[in-house]
């Protein structure tokens, strides 16, 4: 069972540009949902995370959208450079479950010049 | 830079060879977790250490899966008489006392068994 579910499977943004993912969720029970950014042979790293209290969560260029009563987040990603190309995945965790993540499938981000 | 280490980086070995991999987490984090990533998916989670005590199995954890964190630092996990399936990237994340939330993910150990 997928608990958490993310689109699109991959995207091109030209840079400069806005980059949109979204994701969605079933468990009712998740309380904090983080964005990781994963490049080629490495491991994925935390770029932004927000709870279920807040709406919004704004970091540079990276904003979190929240909608709690449908159940989906999403990031976007400002002014998108070639930088950001890279695999994004969004996550979610329940409280007393020691913080293990449940992921998406991952988006592959690809900006281009 | 004294992020989350993992050892090997990659390990190709023969279908029902052992193998073994090593994570050492970022000092003092007292959460280490063991997650499982196949081509194109997220992380699926398989266990978690609480210091030294292995707290919670995945049920994708098969009995030929062992994980240890001695003295609650390292971290190895062992795969036994290992299967084509088990070809993936194997990632060690851990986690700082008194932010459980915040995971530092290892760069992974890619497992091909041929």
């Amino acid at each position: 069972q997928q608990q958490v579910k993310q689109s699109p499977q991959s995207l091109i943004v030209q840079k400069g540009g806005i980059s949109i993912i979204n994701c969605a969720y079933e468990n009712t029970a998740f309380d904090y949902f983080p964005w990781y950014q994963q490049f080629p042979g490495k491991g994925p790293a935390l770029l932004i995370a927000i709870r279920p209290d807040v709406s919004e969560k704004k970091e540079g260029r990276f904003t979190i959208s929240f909608n709690k009563s449908a159940k989906q987040f999403s990031l976007h990603i400002m002014d998108s450079q070639p930088g950001d190309s890279a695999t994004y995945f969004c996550a979610a965790s329940t409280p007393g479950t020691a913080s293990k993540l449940t992921f998406g499938t991952g988006t592959r981000l690809q900006v281009t010049l | 830079d004294t992020g989350v280490s993992q050892d090997p980086r990659h390990k190709i070995t023969k279908r029902g060879q052992n193998v073994t991999f090593r994570c050492d987490p970022i000092s003092e984090h007292n959460r280490l977790y063991w997650y499982r990533q196949t081509l194109g998916q997220g992380p699926e989670f398989l266990t978690y250490f609480q210091n030294e005590a292995q707290l919670e199995k995945s049920r994708l954890l098969s009995d030929r899966f062992s994980a240890e964190r001695p003295k609650g630092s390292f971290s190895t996990l062992e795969i036994q008489r290992t299967e084509q399936g088990d070809s993936a990237m194997y990632l060690c994340a851990s986690t700082p006392w008194g932010n459980p939330d915040t995971q530092y993910f290892g760069p992974g150990t890619r497992l091909t068994v041929l």
